[in-house]
């Protein structure tokens, strides 16, 4: 089966501009998870779907970031306006029914310049 | 709340030689842990996880890891190291089905040839 894609990989963009990255999940995940990982760190749960509702979004800073998952499928995770801080690179993950683990994309470096 | 600590930024070793990444965590109730491998420029790859039953659990790439309750601990192993091994490990602990993860900083294994 295909694997969680995610785009684009990479994006460069000044402080204040805005971003959007894209995810589409394993094919019938339910639960998809947006992660923050900064270099050095373990990733960090920004938000939570299962289907179109959010599970958990109480790490997101709702200032800047938002995210949506409209009919229950592919993703998208906005930063709006970009501080020098976000920069990271941002997981898309998933899980399906009964299953526990989560299965992760390869990821967008954002640069904040 | 959850935590994950691995206690070692960096662990080296030869290759042919056994290997252990180490990870202890916090949680209330029973823990349900991963191990992750991190390539460079990759997302993360899912290699075992221990839910419940047997405490020592076989996962993917001859990975194995021993769940220790009364040490909180969760230890990866193998008995023998190759080069293609090298990478950043990430730990995690959850609680329960569709709940997020908690991931450890990460470990950086280092097999020399």
């Amino acid at each position: 089966e295909a694997g969680v894609a995610q785009s684009p990989r990479y994006k460069i963009i000044e402080k204040r501009q805005s971003v959007a990255f894209w995810c589409n999940p394993i094919s019938g995940h339910a639960t998809l998870y947006w992660y923050q990982q900064i270099l050095g760190q373990g990733p960090k749960l920004l938000i939570q779907f299962q289907n179109n509702g959010v599970v958990d979004d109480s790490q997101l800073p709702k200032d800047r970031f938002s995210a949506e998952r409209l009919k229950g499928v592919d993703s998208t995770l906005k930063i709006q306006p970009a501080k020098l801080e976000d920069s990271a690179v941002y997981l898309c993950a998933s899980s399906g029914r009964g299953r526990v683990e989560q299965y992760f994309g390869p990821g967008t470096r954002l640069t904040v310049t | 709340a959850q935590s994950v600590a691995q206690p070692e930024d960096q662990v080296n070793v030869a290759e042919g030689n056994p290997l252990t990444v180490k990870c202890t965590y916090s949680v209330s109730g029973n823990p349900y842990l991963f191990w992750y491998v991190q390539y460079p420029n990759r997302g993360l790859q899912f290699l075992l996880k221990y839910i419940t039953g047997d405490n020592l659990v076989k996962g993917s790439y001859g990975f194995e890891a021993e769940f220790n309750k009364s040490q909180t601990s969760f230890h990866l192993k193998k008995p023998s190291a190759l080069v293609s091994d090298s990478a950043l490990y990430f730990c995690a602990v959850g609680r329960n089905y569709g709940q997020n993860f908690v991931f450890g900083p990460g470990t950086r294994l280092s097999v020399l040839p």
